[in-house]
């Protein structure tokens, strides 16, 4: 079955640097994009950015610009986010979520069981 | 980007009972080119991910219990729970993906009275 597993929780510090990984498995890497989408507590989930597993291409939020960055490997099947410039404002449960159809306008069918990232000082 | 809006902010419904759900879009979700409307719907309980429960609006994913049914078309949908189950106890979110980037509701919380 389809499963995309994320990597654990994170407590970071103000100005700090994440990365999450996201590993699929069940299907056929190259044939769905995978995106990333974040919550933060008490708000609506929001489109972060998407990866294209086969050729890497990538695009990203307009306000996360610079500070987002979505990487693949092809060899383990895994999708990586890193975000920057860490602030209390990226405090929030990050989700990775395969695409149904390709490649930006899209519905989710899977998705990670989500990491928590906690920004504090 | 498209505003996705929904009503009510919370509800609570008997066991057995109907639950409607509507979400609103700033602009329309109905491609005039297929006649789809690029809507889906989605279950959150807590502690997890969001589940796939509707997509065109009106498709019920695979495993989704037909007390489930999606309507509507152009700017105005509507999610449907007919015989409220105590499972059913979650967050629903709408989920436009006719532009870039997709956006969501801001969720509406299914209890039970």
């Amino acid at each position: 079955q389809v499963q995309l597993v994320q990597s654990g929780p994170e407590v970071k510090k103000p100005g700090a640097s994440i990365k999450i990984s996201c590993k699929t498995s069940g299907y056929t890497f190259t044939t769905h994009y995978v995106h990333w989408v974040r919550q933060a507590p008490g708000q609506r989930l929001e489109w972060m950015g998407i990866i294209t597993p086969s050729g890497g291409t990538t695009n990203y939020a307009q306000g996360l610009w610079g500070k987002v960055s979505i990487t693949r490997d092809t060899s383990t099947s895994t999708v990586y986010m890193e975000l920057s410039s860490l602030t209390s404002e990226d405090t929030a449960v990050y989700y990775c979520a395969r695409a149904a159809l390709s490649p930006t306008n899209t519905f989710f069918d899977h998705w990670g069981q989500g990491t928590l990232v906690t920004v504090s000082s | 980007d498209i505003v996705m809006t929904q009503s009510p902010d919370s509800l609570a419904v008997s066991l057995g009972e109907r639950a409607t759900i509507n979400c609103q879009s700033s602009q329309t979700l109905l491609y005039s080119s297929n006649n789809k409307n690029y809507l889906a719907w989605y279950q959150q309980k807590p502690g997890q991910p969001p589940k796939l429960l509707i997509y065109w609006a009106s498709t019920r994913e695979s495993g989704v219990p037909d007390r489930f049914s999606g309507s509507g078309s152009g700017t105005d949908f509507t999610l449907t729970i007919t015989s409220l189950q105590a499972e059913d106890l979650a967050v629903y979110y709408c989920q436009q993906y006719y532009s870039f980037p997709v956006t969501f509701g801001q969720g509406t919380q299914v209890e039970i009275k």
